[in-house]
């Protein structure tokens, strides 16, 4: 069966320091993989999102970079952390026309 | 202009009462999901529509492609249904998974 791992589940970090969020799939091959992120009392943004090794699309531009060296490996990372940076952020997959799976989100707060 | 629109923002309702959530989008898409997301951020999906219409216990999910709009329906609404709904669409060519900004939902006993 098609999982999701996503962690850690919450993170605390201090400004300027950097930041690693893995996201890894099991049960599937080539899926569309997805990086969200969820501002408090906001809807969930879609910051990256990948359809295969090393091809990274950015919806927004930000702080933050993404890379996909693996199939089933999605990595959201950022050099130097903001304030603003801080919020929830959620790991996708999913093809064109089958359902959507997602991880249990990691809710970063930088201080 | 956001790709997604879901109307309303926040619903609070009676328990029993017919619940319905709107969503429109703009552009071409493959499929469309409708998701339901809890206070610690947890994601479920619900249904996932290319056409027509599905069915699971209390809550239906429809869609008409030609308008670009996609409804849920809770009958018999509990206060265990109080969460936040989310529509989202798979963009057909760019296959982007995009979200709607959401409905919260509250059903009072």
């Amino acid at each position: 069966s098609q999982t999701i791992h996503q962690w850690p589940a919450t993170l605390v970090q201090p400004v300027g320091s950097p930041l690693s969020l893995e996201c890894t799939v099991e049960g599937t091959s080539n899926p569309n993989l997805y990086w969200y992120r969820q501002a408090a009392g906001r809807g969930l943004q879609l910051l990256f999102y990948s359809v295969g090794i090393g091809q990274i699309s950015s919806e927004v531009p930000q702080n933050l970079s993404a890379s996909r060296p693996q199939d089933r490996q999605f990595i959201l990372s950022s050099k130097k952390l903001l304030l603003s940076d801080s919020g929830f952020y959620l790991c996708a997959w999913a093809r064109l026309v089958t359902e959507a799976f997602f991880g249990q989100g990691t809710r970063l707060t930088v201080v | 202009k956001n790709e997604v629109e879901q109307s309303p923002q926040n619903l609070t309702a009676q328990e029993g009462e017919f619940i319905t959530i709107n969503c429109s989008y703009s552009v071409g898409i493959s499929a469309l999901h409708w998701l339901q997301q809890h206070p610690g951020g947890g994601i479920v999906s619900l249904f996932m529509l290319s056409s027509g219409k599905k069915k699971h216990g209390r809550l239906t999910a429809t869609i008409n492609i030609q308008e670009k709009h996609s409804s849920l329906h809770i009958t018999a609404s509990h206060p265990r249904d109080s969460a936040v709904y989310i529509c989202a669409v798979m963009v057909g060519g760019a296959q982007k998974l995009v979200f709607g900004q959401g409905t919260r939902l509250t059903i009072n006993p």
